[in-house]
């Protein structure tokens, strides 16, 4: 398995653009996580999915994010218009939900820097 | 308001010698922990994990001990090697989805 994929790896934009993140998770997951690390506040999640289906988004930052999980292979993290404070390293994850284990399975990030 | 918190932001300890990285949490209704391991410019990988029911979890030179009672857990790695020179966040979880990281302990393990 090709684990979860994420694109683009590096993003350079200026403030005002619009930013999509992508992610493909490991296929079989049910779970799909949207995760932004800083220095100052570590891993944060902003939002999860169960099913396809948004469980959580009380960690999306502002109007300005939204996500989406179209189907199972595939999800995207907007930002626009995006600003500088939200450079930061964005993490997609999977998992497959099983009773109390909840072991995730992250990408490999995509490090966004807003200019 | 950091539910799960990692007071020690780095941490250098001699190869050979035993690593412990502490986390703290405050919400009692957290019954799962999780250790991950992440190394530059790659995802967290999820690396031992401990049920509230149970005090230690051991594998291999990994061991995770949990006080509840001071909500507490540490992650105790002997022997120390240059290759577990990492950043090492705890997350713990009282839904069957949602995980709380905290900030995260830089491990160096020096030759």
């Amino acid at each position: 398995d090709a684990g979860v994929i994420q694109s683009p790896r590096h993003e350079v934009t200026e403030m005002g653009q619009e930013v999509t993140l992508r992610c493909k998770p490991i296929s079989g997951h049910n779970s799909l996580f949207w995760y932004r690390q800083t220095m100052m506040r570590g891993l944060e999640l902003l939002i999860y999915f169960n099913n396809n289906v948004p469980i959580d988004d009380s960690g999306m930052p502002e109007d300005r994010f939204s996500a989406k999980m179209p189907n199972a292979s595939f999800s995207t993290l907007k930002i626009q218009p995006s600003e500088p404070r939200d450079s930061a390293v964005y993490f997609c994850a999977s998992s497959l939900l099983q009773g109390a284990r909840n072991e995730q399975f992250f990408g490999p990030g995509t490090r966004l820097t807003v200019l | 308001d950091q539910q799960v918190k990692q007071n020690s932001p780095s941490l250098s300890v001699q190869e050979g010698r035993i690593s412990i990285l502490n986390c703290d949490y405050t919400n009692s209704m957290f019954d799962y922990f999780l250790w991950y391991k992440k190394y530059p410019a790659e995802g967290p990988t999820f690396l031992i994990s401990i049920s509230s029911i149970k005090d230690k979890n051991e594998d291999g030179r990994f061991t995770v001990f949990l006080n509840k009672s001071a909500k507490h857990l540490s992650l105790h790695i002997v022997p120390s090697q240059p290759g577990d020179s990492a950043v090492y966040f705890c997350a713990s979880t009282g839904t069957a989805s949602k995980l709380t990281f905290g900030t995260g302990t830089r491990l160096q393990v020096t030759l």
